[in-house]
């Protein structure tokens, strides 16, 4: 089956820090990858993406990049802003079959002090 | 328009009371999803509507009951729910649920924050 796995928060960090929050994944076929941010009280947003190995998916600085081979999609940013504290979730749509569903992994808490 | 809007921000209903929570886009989108999240976690899948259709229930309790009147609006009833369905109930759209594109981008609205006394 799918799944997502993504670091144990939460990471706080101080402005201006450099940010990486790990993801793994296990699928089969050629799943699609996400990256979605989930600000306090809100609904997620598609934060980035990446649909084959070796694309790399950027938006507001934030990147990550598709690595097939280590089953990896490992989100980076060079320097945080303290309006990036959100919730991170890393997910995947596989590609088999005609239903959506995306699925998630637990989700990482960052917080970024001044 | 690329907002999905959900009504009521807050809601508190007892176990034995009838409520529905309300969702609305106007992006032309045909897919929409009701999502479950608890504190803490994230948003595990309840129910998809492609086409005003029941695509997916992924063996959602009867206590919820979804309804898609038009494109543009989706329902989810609650009857005689339980505390432990206390959570945000996110919905959500995209174009289609087909893989490809555009189709996989998800909107969410800010969703409903839902306590069961």
């Amino acid at each position: 089956g799918n799944s997502v796995t993504q670091m144990e928060g939460p990471v706080t960090l101080s402005e201006e820090a450099f940010l990486t929050i790990n993801c793994t994944y296990t699928a089969t076929g050629y799943p699609s990858l996400f990256w979605y941010v989930q600000y306090p009280g809100e609904g997620l947003q598609l934060l980035l993406k990446a649909t084959k190995a070796d694309d790399k998916g950027s938006n507001k600085g934030f990147e990550a990049t598709y690595r097939k081979e280590t089953t990896s999609f490992h989100l980076e940013k060079g320097s945080v802003q303290v309006s990036d504290s959100a919730v991170y979730f890393c997910a995947l749509l596989n590609s088999g079959g005609s239903n959506y569903k995306l699925t998630f992994g637990k989700g990482t808490l960052l917080t970024v002090n001044p | 328009d690329t907002e999905v809007t959900q009504t009521p921000k807050h809601l508190v209903m007892g176990m034995t009371n009838k409520k529905s929570l309300k969702c609305e886009q106007h992006m032309g989108h045909r897919a929409m999803y009701w999502y479950k999240q608890k504190a803490k976690k994230p948003p595990e899948l309840m129910f998809v509507y492609s086409y005003e259709k029941l695509s997916i229930n992924e063996s959602v309790p009867s206590r919820f009951s979804p309804e898609c009147p038009n494109s543009s609006l989706l329902n989810l009833h609650l009857h005689a729910l339980q505390p432990e369905d206390s959570a945000l109930y996110l919905c959500a759209s995209s174009q289609g649920i087909t893989r490809g594109g555009a189709n996989e981008k998800l909107f969410f609205g800010s969703g409903t924050q839902l306590s069961v006394l």
